[in-house]
């Protein structure tokens, strides 16, 4: 299995602030992945898929980039509605696998 | 819009078979892959498996040997059943639609909580 890790784990940030989430595979999954952002009590919601390649419907403050075996989140202004858990998913080979999340919460 | 609904028993027994199905409404399931993702209680998401609506299907080998899937398409729906439940299949549920061609998972169910326990 291909397996992802995350960075950093949990953040504090406030409004306004940009915020990068780092995502990491065991092998190189060329750009097969996925992000998606979590509330609670809610269904995981596709933010970025292909790396890069913004969901529609999404605002234009997520950004992701990255290919191979490392890749990024980036949110420019973080806005009251951003505070969630993020995750990364490799879609290059099944069985698909997430990485173990990233908790946003307010500083 | 595509809409995903889970549905099954919310408790079920050690040792019996959690069964799940995923009626799709708003567009076909025709010709995607439908996967089913699980979540314990405060912890990551976890891959169960896919089916294409040919009956193709691809499980998570950690799961293997306890999932079966299949699909109606008569009926718009795909259902899961995963056998010999422990407590430690204790989770929300989740039926997503997975793209063919890039793998990420478009459209979600809103999640049902199975619980194992006598």
């Amino acid at each position: 299995d291909i397996q992802m890790t995350q960075s950093p784990s949990s953040l504090s940030a406030s409004v306004g602030d940009r915020v990068t989430i780092t995502c990491r595979a065991s092998q190189s999954i060329s750009t097969y992945l996925n992000w998606y952002q979590q509330k609670p009590g809610k269904a995981p919601k596709l933010l970025i898929y292909a790396a890069s390649s913004l969901q529609s419907g999404v605002p234009s403050r997520f950004s992701g980039s990255g290919s191979g075996t490392d890749f990024t989140l980036t949110i420019t202004s973080l806005q009251p509605e951003d505070f969630a858990t993020y995750y990364c998913q490799q879609s290059y080979r099944t069985p698909r696998t997430f990485g173990p999340g990233t908790k946003v919460d307010i500083k | 819009q595509v809409q995903l609904q889970e549905s099954g028993p919310g408790l079920v027994k050690p040792s019996e078979t959690l069964s799940l199905t995923c009626t799709v409404s708003g567009g076909s399931i025709s010709n995607y892959y439908w996967s089913w993702i699980r979540q314990p209680a405060g912890k990551g998401l976890e891959w169960i498996g896919r089916i294409y609506t040919s009956g193709t299907t691809n499980y998570n080998p950690s799961l293997e040997s306890r999932v079966t899937m299949s699909v109606d398409t008569s009926k718009n729906q795909f259902s899961l059943k995963l056998s010999s439940v422990t407590a430690a299949d204790t989770a929300v549920y989740y039926c997503a639609r997975d793209h063919i061609m890039s793998g990420y998972f478009d459209y979600w169910g809103q999640g049902t909580l199975v619980t194992v326990s006598s």
